[in-house]
């Protein structure tokens, strides 16, 4: 039920793009991409609600395949400041309601 | 907007105590908070899923009895741990949300919690 994250971890030099996915066995409604720096609590990037949507923030931008039950988010031209563990949340049904559940998460690192 | 203050930041106390983690919405109201268990390293853990006035959601294997859940007023969750032990030290953070699932969730900065 959990997403499964890929890669589990990244190492990047600054301006180097970098591609997370987020895969489901389940059917989704939607995706959620959060950044949380170490120490901190996590901090919404976007959501996508639906098959086929991208969406973009600064330069960080993710598409979501709801055929494929999976969605990508987009790191162009990193910056030390992007350094952080990136969680996907994925909306699937549970019961009579819908839940968010959490992939592992993929940790980022930029170098200089 | 969407600032959520989870307070204290920190705590350290004796086996035994109970600790209460407040977790506010300061800007917006938050028909739902749900509050998480986070090991280093580890992904978020979901405990539970409180809706204001009502009793809260607890995810399989969460103790009620241990860890209090009260959602009062659309700005306010707290999260009691009764009777606390060295296993229940961790990083707890809650997050709040307008309500459906889609909607974001903005998250407090969290309370490590220490039991010696």
């Amino acid at each position: 039920q959990q997403p499964v994250q890929s890669p589990q971890a990244v190492i990047l030099r600054e301006g180097e793009d970098a591609v997370i996915n987020c895969s489901s066995s389940k059917a989704l409604y939607s995706v959620h991409w959060y950044r949380q720096k170490h120490g901190e609590a996590p901090v919404f990037l976007m959501i996508l609600l639906k098959g086929g949507e991208q969406k973009g923030h600064e330069k960080i931008s993710a598409s979501f395949n709801e055929k494929k039950q999976q969605s990508s988010l987009y790191l162009t031209a990193s910056q030390l400041s992007y350094s952080g563990t990136y969680f996907c949340g994925t909306e699937v049904e549970a019961g009579n309601n819908r839940k968010l559940i959490w992939g592992l998460g993929t940790s980022l690192a930029v170098n200089p | 907007g969407a600032v959520v203050s989870q307070h204290p930041s920190r705590v350290i106390c004796k086996s035994g105590t109970s600790v209460k983690i407040e977790c506010r919405s300061l800007d917006f109201q938050a028909t739902t908070m749900f509050w998480y268990r986070q090991f280093p390293k580890q992904s978020l853990m979901l405990m539970a899923t409180s809706n204001e006035g009502s009793k809260a959601t607890y995810e399989q294997g969460v103790e009620k009895d241990k860890f209090l859940i009260n959602h009062a007023s659309l700005t306010l969750s707290t999260l009691t741990v009764t009777s606390a032990h060295p296993e229940d030290s961790s990083f707890y953070i809650c997050s709040a949300s307008r309500g459906a699932s889609n909607q974001p969730q903005h998250f407090g900065d969290g309370t490590r919690l220490s039991i010696l």
